[in-house]
């Protein structure tokens, strides 16, 4: 089945840890986004790529890296510099030849800092 | 109502009723929108969409209107079900970079 596959479901990591979050999608489309969302509020968007080796920054993408090495992948590392990692991660991706369409999004990350 | 900011609005119905979710969106220049229901802890769904050519389109049980000249827009579901009880968002997009806004509560009673 085709689909966006987000792993872990839940982690739990120590202050000051990085942490490597996966999205992999087989739906062959080109951008691939990460959003944050905390309790009771929306999708904050963190990074975005819309073709392979190359990604922008959305609205809170300190603390953050990525990487877009192939099209199916774009992990995203909440690294120590992150001052409240505790969040749901969100990875998505759409399609952008042609008329874009919907995002289609994974089941999210999880991400307790204890 | 919705609009991007810290607390998430709620919206109560009676099984059965028709409810109205509406969003404020911010960019005059967004071309495409689009509603999501999400369950708590999942994945947003794909609902609705509308490009800004259109100021409606139908589905099954739901509609979308847009209205540019405010920024507007709204999900009208019709006959609403204890399965629709789930958070709704509204996205618009710009040149692919898709934002979010905060999101309603949808509480549907029996």
């Amino acid at each position: 089945d085709g689909g966006i596959t987000q792993s872990p479901k839940y982690l739990f990591r120590k202050e000051g840890q990085n942490v490597t979050l996966s999205c992999e999608q087989n739906l062959n489309h080109d951008a691939m986004y990460w959003y944050r969302q905390d309790p009771g509020q929306g999708l904050r968007l963190i990074y975005y790529s819309q073709i392979v080796n190359d990604f922008q920054k959305g609205d809170i993408a300190e603390g953050y890296s990525v990487s877009r090495e192939k099209k199916e992948s774009f992990p995203l590392t909440v690294t120590s510099a992150q001052k409240n990692p505790t969040a749901f991660y969100l990875c998505a991706s759409r399609k952008t030849s042609g008329t874009s369409g919907e995002l289609f999004f994974g089941e999210g990350s999880r991400l307790t800092v204890l | 109502g919705e609009s991007v900011g810290l607390h998430l609005p709620t919206l109560s119905v009676q099984e059965g009723d028709n409810s109205i979710i509406n969003c404020a969106y911010s960019n005059s220049a967004s071309d495409y929108f689009i509603w999501y229901k999400q369950e708590s802890g999942k994945g947003p769904q794909f609902i609705i969409d509308i490009r800004s050519n259109m100021d409606k389109r139908q589905g099954q049980r739901v509609t979308v209107l847009l209205n540019k000249t405010v920024k507007h827009l709204s999900l009208q579901i019709a006959a609403t079900q204890p399965g629709d009880s789930a958070v709704y968002f509204c996205a618009e997009d710009n040149n692919n970079d898709m934002r979010f806004g905060a999101g309603t509560r949808l509480t549907v009673k029996p």
